[in-house]
């Protein structure tokens, strides 16, 4: 079974250009997440869907960022404009169930470089 | 405000060694716990989850969890080269809210 999709895995862009990261999560999963690693900050929940309604975006550290789910299988995370700071690896995960209850099962990531 | 702590080590054992890694947390009425498993370049991976007090075994990974205290730790027995790797704790408060993950701690098992 294919696990978690990403794309794209690489990103390079420059200052005040717009990004759109995408994910396909595993089938039959009810749950979606967008993370952003940074070492200085760890893993940062970004937004949280369940059954495609955005739940929790309290992490989503400013309008320039938003994200949708338009389907159960695809969701993408947009940037704009992006700026150096938000230099990343960004995750997305889906799990089974609603929350935290159940195991999150994390795509390859996007690493993105805003130049 | 909910939040995991995590020392960020580096924790460096020798191979064949016990690795011990802990994990507290700030809120009582936390529900699950997990330990996630991340080598570098790569995405987290869920190696053990543990829901009540007490030891969970699973081969050389024993997860121990304390409420009372608000710690939870992982142990690995019999350390290989190939368990360095950042481990992430992440904690559940309320079934319906997403997990809140520590920074990690890297670990390096030297051959």
């Amino acid at each position: 079974d294919a696990g978690v999709i990403q794309s794209p895995r690489h990103e390079v862009t420059e200052m005040g250009q717009e990004v759109t990261l995408r994910c396909k999560p595993i089938s039959g999963h009810n749950s979606l997440f967008w993370y952003r690693q940074t070492m200085m900050r760890g893993l940062e929940l970004l937004i949280y869907f369940n059954n495609n309604v955005p739940i929790d975006d309290s992490g989503m550290p400013e309008d320039r960022f938003s994200a949708k789910m338009p389907n159960a299988s695809f969701s993408t995370l947009k940037i704009q404009p992006s700026e150096p700071r938000d230099s990343a690896v960004y995750f997305c995960a889906s799990s089974p169930a609603g929350g935290g209850q159940d195991t999150q099962y994390f795509g390859p990531g996007t690493r993105l470089t805003v130049l | 405000q909910k939040e995991v702590e995590q020392n960020s080590g580096p924790l460096s054992v020798p191979e064949g060694a016990i690795a011990s890694l802990n994990c507290t947390y700030s809120d009582r009425g936390s529900q699950s716990f997990f330990w996630y498993r991340q080598y570098s370049g790569k995405s987290p991976e869920l190696i053990m989850s543990i829901y009540s007090n007490g030891d969970k075994e699973d081969g050389r990974f024993t997860a121990q969890l304390n409420k009372a205290s608000q710690y939870v730790s992982l142990l690995i027995r019999d350390s290989q080269p190939s368990d360095s790797a950042t481990y992430l704790c992440a904690v559940n408060w309320e079934g319906n809210t997403p997990l809140v993950f520590g920074k990690g701690t890297r670990l390096s098992v030297i051959a």
